[in-house]
């Protein structure tokens, strides 16, 4: 079991807007740790998509926004492409198990 | 722009030691713009951090593989390696090596080599 939890899947049509949500904890994100998002295709390097709750890195569309409240985090992707078809993972750090954790990622199927 | 090359056997014996490299290119492994770790994903579980290097020469491993995991660096090669000792079954998965940009609270992953299957199986 993953320390933070997500749902196994999500999907949407073409062009319309889903959120992937991460839950955590109160020593994870609850703590105030920031939440990072990554995009992970098979057989190709994980990729940043969301740093520090709510950043992009220098590249990623702004189609993709993070947000955090309390003890989750969601990561939302408007105007869905074929492309985005893949796993994506939320990660922060857990002071009561002094590591960074990730969560067991939630497949993103476009219809 | 940094990229991350991954090497090393995809099989290894139960009890014998795993060993990865991760060759560093567009970049330093001196820098103290990044830090180095290695991450593993279990098939069919999540991603697991097991550790990571830092340019002041600190290590910090994850708690419950601290005992058998050494990760160090080779300067003259712009490589870092990933060595687990007495592996067994659960210690098969694909393996990634990343680079995190070292700025102060700063925690995530910024760039991934692309990962390797390791089976443990005799």
């Amino acid at each position: 079991q993953s320390v933070l939890t997500q749902s196994p899947s999500v999907s949407g049509a073409p062009g319309l807007r889903v959120t992937i949500s991460c839950t955590g904890s109160s020593s994870n994100i609850g703590a105030g740790y920031d939440v990072q998002w990554y995009q992970h295709l098979p057989g190709i390097a994980p990729k940043l998509l969301i740093y520090g709750n709510r950043n992009r890195p220098s590249g990623v569309p702004d189609r993709f926004s993070g947000s955090k409240s309390g003890t989750s985090a969601s990561l939302a992707i408007t105007g869905l492409q074929a492309e985005d078809e893949a796993d994506y993972y939320c990660q922060s750090y857990d002071s009561s198990l002094s590591r960074w954790v990730f969560g067991g990622g939630t497949k993103l199927t476009v219809l | 722009q940094l990229q991350l090359q991954l090497s090393g056997p995809g099989l290894v014996k139960p009890s014998e030691t795993l060993s990865l490299t991760c060759t560093v290119s567009g970049g330093s492994i001196s820098s103290s713009s990044y830090y180095w770790g290695w991450v593993r994903q279990p098939p069919g579980k999540g991603l697991e951090w097991i550790g990571s290097f830092y340019s002041s020469g600190s290590t910090y491993y994850n708690p419950s593989l601290k005992s058998r995991v050494t990760i160090s660096i080779d300067t003259s090669k712009n490589q870092f390696s990933l060595k687990l000792s007495s592996v067994t079954a659960a210690d098969t998965a694909v393996y990634y090596c990343a680079a995190n940009i070292a700025v102060p609270g700063h925690d995530a992953f910024d760039i991934w080599g692309r990962g390797t299957l390791v089976t443990v199986s005799s």
